[in-house]
């Protein structure tokens, strides 16, 4: 089954506690990208990846690290999460370099007390 | 001003209604339109594209108007399952990125 998997699906940590959270697509898909959404803000870009180490910033990058060290992962790092970093975190990929259909993982919430 | 701006209701409608949906964005040169439907607590899903001339798919209606800079989508004859935020999506060729609307939340009941 074509699919984007997250893992965790829920998570609750603290201030300054290092977490990952994980992407996988099982598409061949080129190009993935990370999504926060938050109430009434709609879906803010974190990063894109184009290809194989080739990562770029969306419009909310600050406090995230990417990595694409393999066609089918996406990693999300927070090196330090703060509190303003509790939302709702959504992997996507898509066909080719031009993001026209996303396909989205199941998402992340997280919470950082 | 948002890039992608769109009302946010809620829209209660009961089932058998039509209902509307509007979406403004700012850039001119965006390319590419669509729309998503999100259930509550779960991923965004492609519902449809949306195309100059119009489009339809079953009892959803898909409008551009190019130069008001504005798309709609329509929906006939309301379900209950038809109950989602819809998010008008626009695509930014420059940026290469799809930008979202904050999603319009739709109601249907009994």
């Amino acid at each position: 089954e074509a699919q984007v998997t997250q893992n965790p699906r829920y998570l609750i940590t603290v201030t300054g506690k290092k977490l990952t959270v994980t992407c996988s697509q099982n598409m061949n898909h080129e190009y993935m990208s990370w999504y926060r959404q938050d109430p009434g803000l709609g879906l803010r870009q974190i990063y894109y990846s184009m290809n194989v180490e080739v990562t770029d910033k969306g419009d909310v990058p600050e406090g995230y690290k990417v990595s694409r060290k393999e066609k089918r992962n996406f990693p999300l790092i927070l090196e330090s999460p703060s509190p303003n970093q509790t939302s709702l975190y959504f992997c996507a990929s898509s066909d080719g370099t031009v993001p026209y259909e996303q396909y989205f993982g199941p998402g992340t919430r997280l919470t950082v007390t | 001003r948002k890039e992608v701006e769109q009302d946010p209701g809620p829209f209660n409608v009961p089932e058998g209604a039509t209902v509307a949906f509007n979406c403004t964005y700012s850039n001119s040169a965006s390319q590419s339109f669509f729309w998503y439907r999100q259930d509550c607590r779960k991923e965004p899903k492609l519902l449809m594209s949306v195309y100059s001339s119009g489009n339809e798919d079953g009892r959803f209606t898909a409008q551009l108007n190019r130069a008001s800079q504005y798309i709609s989508l329509l929906i006939r004859d309301s379900k209950l399952s038809d109950s989602a935020t819809y998010l008008c999506v626009v695509f930014s060729g420059g940026y290469n990125k799809l930008i979202f609307g904050a999603g319009t939340r739709l109601a249907v009941h009994p």
